[in-house]
């Protein structure tokens, strides 16, 4: 069973500190990992992506990937309250020769002013 | 303006009507792709296109009919829906379907059958 687990939440984090999402996943071969947030009532949108091992900075956003140990994770400094969402974490995985997105339920988020 | 469009943004269909969810990208991708997102569950892919030919159909019931014309639009025809099939329908985009290739979405279809 091809999976991603990610840990529902939600996770409650004080405005100005660093929130820290996590995400595993089943299949050791897979090589692109994304994450993204979605808003209440709205679509995901693309927050960052990952291919290799280490972390990859983008603003306030810092995404790390162990392959080894099949995790990816997202890193929020200065957390603000805009950042109050649902993040999404999804992984491309082989599917019976052909690569497809598998999706984690996703954590709330909530920044508390 | 999102350069995924998708109408329309809420429908309200009894078990035996028909009706179509439509989807236009203005990104120049040229992969396609319909999820299902239900609530607290994570988002199913249901189809996927490149390059307008139907290159993933993740055993979805027939009464759900995919239909891409060219690279820029996709259909999804509905027919004679169960309850269960109530959710927030998704369409996506991205340039090629490689694994690479991250993909974005229009602001979705909220569907309810009654």
């Amino acid at each position: 069973q091809k999976e991603v687990e990610q840990n529902s939440g939600p996770l409650s984090v004080p405005e100005g500190a660093i929130a820290s999402l996590n995400c595993t996943y089943s299949d050791r071969g897979s090589q692109s990992f994304f994450w993204y947030r979605q808003y209440s009532g709205k679509s995901p949108e693309l927050i960052m992506f990952i291919y290799s091992n280490g972390d990859k900075e983008d603003g306030r956003f810092t995404a790390q990937l162990n392959k080894a140990s099949q995790y990816v994770s997202l890193l929020i400094r200065d957390s603000q309250p805009s950042d109050s969402a649902t993040y999404l974490c999804a992984v491309n995985m082989d599917m019976d020769s052909n690569y497809q997105l598998i999706w984690g339920a996703g954590t709330k988020l909530i920044i508390k002013p | 303006e999102t350069g995924v469009t998708q109408t329309p943004r809420h429908l309200v269909m009894g078990m035996t009507n028909k009706k179509s969810l439509k989807c236009e990208q203005h990104l120049g991708h040229n992969a396609m792709y319909w999820y299902k997102q239900s609530a607290k569950k994570p988002l199913e892919l249901m189809f996927v296109y490149s390059l307008e030919e139907r290159v993933e159909n993740n055993s979805v019931p027939s009464r759900f009919s995919p239909e891409c014309p060219n690279s820029s639009h996709l259909f999804l025809h509905l027919h004679t829906l169960q309850p269960e099939d109530s959710a927030l329908y998704l369409c996506a985009s991205s340039q090629g379907s490689g694994v690479y290739q991250p993909q974005h979405f229009g602001d979705g279809t909220r569907l309810s059958i009654l």
